[in-house]
């Protein structure tokens, strides 16, 4: 099936320091690939939608100057955490979604879990 | 009111049990209703994908949507303890996708 990678898995930083998370799709293109966060027992948050060559589309309230999105190629996408806080320490996943109609079968990353000391 | 609403658990049922996982939905315009399975620290995979109303069986795991009554549940039968796992229902519309908060099942041997 279909592969999601996520770099790095697991990073822990400074606050007030800046985090970039790397989602590529392995052997399938994407134009649209989704970023969510996952709070401790709780579910998937879409935090906003990453469409190839244009800009990112955010959730009502999540702060795009802070959440820097980037989707530079059909396989790559990134999330840049800027300035961290304690409270941005989370779980965060993206998924991809197969071929370039943006409707397709979504294929999630194994996450990355960042901690902000 | 969340648009998607899911049986919290947690659920423990011992081997061989039958295991039924249900949600609730409240916007009609869902057109694809997942399941997705999520063990500790890692990201949900796939488990069972439909956009009709019916039943959809895969192995051990049936599917069930009913448009009308904007429900839907995933029966797992004769369970196993590697079935443990934190189980999310999830919709979308438009290629996004709206989850559950997640039901929290052991399987005990």
């Amino acid at each position: 099936g279909a592969v999601v990678s996520q770099h790095p898995s697991r990073v822990i930083c400074k606050s007030g320091t800046s985090v970039k998370i790397e989602c590529r799709s392995l052997d399938f293109q994407a134009t649209t690939m989704f970023w969510y966060r996952q709070f401790p027992k709780q579910s998937l948050m879409l935090m906003a939608t990453s469409n190839e060559g244009s800009k990112a589309t955010y959730e009502q309230g999540v702060e795009k100057d802070k959440f820097l999105i980037n989707h530079a190629s059909l396989t790559l996408s990134t999330l840049t955490v800027t300035s961290a806080h304690p409270e941005d320490s989370s779980f965060y996943i993206c998924s991809a979604v197969a071929g370039t109609s943006g409707s397709g079968e979504q294929f999630f990353g194994p996450g990355t879990r960042l901690t902000v000391l | 009111q969340k648009e998607v609403e899911q049986d919290p658990g947690p659920l423990s049922v011992p081997e061989g049990a039958i295991v039924s996982l249900n949600c609730t939905y409240s916007n009609s315009a869902f057109q694809y209703f997942m399941w997705y399975r999520q063990y500790s620290r890692k990201g949900p995979e796939l488990l069972m994908y439909t956009y009709s109303s019916g039943n959809k069986e895969d192995g051990r795991f049936t599917a069930q949507v009913d448009k009308s009554s904007k429900y839907i549940s995933l029966f797992i039968r004769d369970s196993q303890p590697s079935d443990s796992a934190t189980y999310l229902c999830a919709m979308s519309t438009g290629g996004k996708s709206t989850f559950g908060d997640g039901t929290t099942l052991t399987v005990k041997p």
